[in-house]
């Protein structure tokens, strides 16, 4: 596709479920980032991968949370016992290149996840 | 005291008015500043960036940065209905903590017809 993908568009799962969001990024871009945003708020930054490594995983705020993109493509972020403070849109975007890239990041039309 | 601060709205103005939408920043590292619009249940859309100081025109829209002040404006003239959506200032430092974007809250903004 033209832009970044992700799915699913909705999701809604019970507290203390596992969940995976997936990303499929704008071919040919090795960045791929990850952020978290909550109602009202602006997007919080999670992870930044170059190519299959996460090359910043500081903003993942525990353990619950894993991010992988084994091909250097599509990624899946993965969480664990989800909790109700869980719930927001996680936003997927992807860029050319690594640093000094930002600018050039296009962003997916987000997942949102409640868990009740 | 957060790193970015932006006033949430929300913002209504007639359609023709000139907007003036604007964030205030802590973190002197700053070097890339960014204007997202983000439409309702759409991820950001990028409207403008510019590097450092100074002033960036692009058709009805102009983003100034004041480092000085760490003050950043985005100005949008004859505003349009279609104008309407959240508009999130975003920056990043240079160098290798480049990729990551600190976002403003965001400021609603409606244009009425």
């Amino acid at each position: 596709g033209a832009g970044v993908s992700q799915t699913p568009s909705n999701k809604v799962t019970e507290k203390g479920k596992y969940v995976e969001l997936r990303c499929d990024p704008i071919s040919g871009h090795t960045a791929l980032y990850w952020y978290r945003q909550s109602l009202g708020q602006g997007p919080e930054f999670l992870i930044y991968f170059q190519g299959t490594g996460a090359a910043d995983d500081s903003g993942l705020p525990n353990d619950r949370f894993f991010a992988v993109r084994p091909e250097g493509s599509v990624s899946t972020l993965k969480i664990q016992r989800t909790e109700r403070g869980d719930s927001a849109v996680y936003l997927c975007a992807s860029s050319l290149g690594p640093v000094e890239s930002s600018t050039e990041a296009f962003f997916g039309q987000g997942t949102r996840l409640t868990v009740v | 005291q957060k790193e970015v601060e932006q006033d949430p709205g929300p913002l209504s103005v007639p359609e023709g008015a000139i907007v003036s939408l604007n964030c205030t920043y802590s973190n002197s590292a700053f070097q890339y500043f960014m204007w997202y619009r983000q439409y309702s249940r759409k991820g950001p859309e990028l409207l403008m960036y510019t590097y450092s100081s100074g002033n960036k025109e692009d058709g009805r829209f102009t983003a100034q940065v004041d480092k000085s002040s760490k003050y950043i404006s985005l100005f949008i003239r004859d505003s349009q209905p279609s104008d309407s959506a959240t508009y999130l200032c975003a920056m990043s430092a240079a160098g290798a903590g480049s990729y990551q974007l600190t976002f403003g809250k965001g400021t609603k903004l409606s244009v009425i017809p």
